[in-house]
Formats: structure tokens, sequence, C-alpha cells
């Protein structure tokens, strides 16, 4: 079946660290990709997507890009802040279903 | 657009109470779903519905009701409450098209004594 696979966290950076967050999957056909991130006593929010592979997903200075030859979706970002701790959450889903397909999440902490 | 909403934020109930968490969007998606979050676990859905009157169960939906009588409302009931469902209940909904991005309430915080 459909799956998704994170790296464990937590994972701790100082501030101004480059940040990699790996994040594989398993589908049968195309799925479309989504990172979700989760502040502190928050819901989840979409933080970008991509939906056909090569497509590149930016903001708020992350980057990820759908790689269908390993089936990849690394979270990137060049230089973390302190406000960037939170838990990211990648995910997928198929066109021909509602459902969202979730990894595990990754803590991530940024220290000063 | 309030986009998602949830009430209450916190509960808490005792073994054996029963009670209706509440949500609502306002964005007219057709597809609306119930998440319980718990340490180290991630995301599990509970059950579904891909528009007003259709339900389905997800991964773990013993102890639940759903109805979907409107558009815009999901509520979530719990029937005889355990302390296992002690968790952070999210909402979620989504226009139903691809790609299937989804919009999160605030989430219920459910203690079950």
């Amino acid at each position: 079946g459909n799956s998704v696979t994170q790296m464990e966290g937590p994972v701790t950076l100082s501030e101004e660290a480059f940040l990699t967050i790996n994040c594989t999957y398993t589908a049968t056909g195309y799925p479309s990709l989504f990172w979700y991130v989760q502040y502190p006593g928050e819901g989840l929010q979409l933080l970008l997507k991509a939906t056909k592979a090569d497509d590149k997903g930016s903001n708020k200075g992350f980057e990820a890009t759908y790689r269908k030859e390993t089936t990849s979706f690394h979270l990137e970002k060049g230089s973390v802040q302190v406000s960037d701790s939170a838990v990211y959450f990648c995910a997928l889903s198929m066109d021909s279903n509602y459902q969202l397909i979730w990894g595990a999440g990754t803590k991530l902490i940024i220290k000063p | 657009n309030a986009g998602v909403t949830q009430t209450p934020k916190f509960q808490v109930l005792k073994t054996g109470q029963s009670m209706t968490l509440q949500c609502a969007q306002d964005m007219n998606h057709e597809y609306m779903s119930w998440y319980r979050q718990d340490p180290g676990m991630g995301l599990r859905l509970i059950h579904y519905s891909v528009g007003a009157g259709i339900t389905d169960q997800g991964e773990v939906p013993n102890g639940y009701n759903v109805s979907r009588s409107t558009t815009e409302d999901f509520p979530l009931r719990l029937l005889s409450a355990a302390p296992s469902q002690t968790s952070v209940y999210f909402c979620a909904s989504s226009y139903g098209g691809a790609p299937n991005e989804q919009f999160f309430g605030p989430g219920t915080r459910l203690t079950v004594l």
C-alpha cells in the first residue's frame, strides 16, 4: 500500500544552520506530496506542496523537490530560526482518493 | 472566512461519559475528516466524509460515531469515554479535488479520567 517514511526526531540545530528533513514515499501511481507544519499548541497548516515530478514547492524559506526517481520529498531550509521550532509532517495523496497518507512527524528544535 | 472551527478547545470527561466534539467549516468543502494525535504516533484517521449524508471509517473508528447532515458540520461523538481516548482531536476539510490540500482546525484536547 501507499506509505510515507520520515526521519525520526527530534532534530536539534543551532540558529542559522542548514536544515534537511528526509521524507520518502511508496505509492502506486503519481501522488501529490505535502509538507505540513504544527507549531506548539496549534493545528497543522500546509507549508508547501508539489503535484508532479520535478516540481519544487517553496514557502517561508523552506523548499522541497518532488523526486520521482528516488521517491523522495526532502524538506530543506538554508538558515533556520528559533521560530521554525515545530513538528513537520510529510504526506501524500492520490488523485483517486480523498485521504492523506501521513508520515509520523519530525520534531525540530532550534537553539539560539 | 473562519476556516475550520472546533469546540471545545479543552474537555475533561469521566470514564463512561459521552460527549460531542463539534467541527464546522465555511469553505464549502466536500471532504471532512477527524484525526486523533497521540504523542509519538502522528495522526490517525478516525472517520471521514466525502459529502453530506456520506461517512466512512478510518484507521481507528472504534468508540466514535459521526454524521454529516450538512456540508458545513461534522460532529464527532464519543459514545462511552475511555481513558484510551485521551488525545488531541483535529478536524480537517478539503474541497475534494486534487491535490487534496487539507485545512485543519485548532484541535480539542480531551482528557478522560
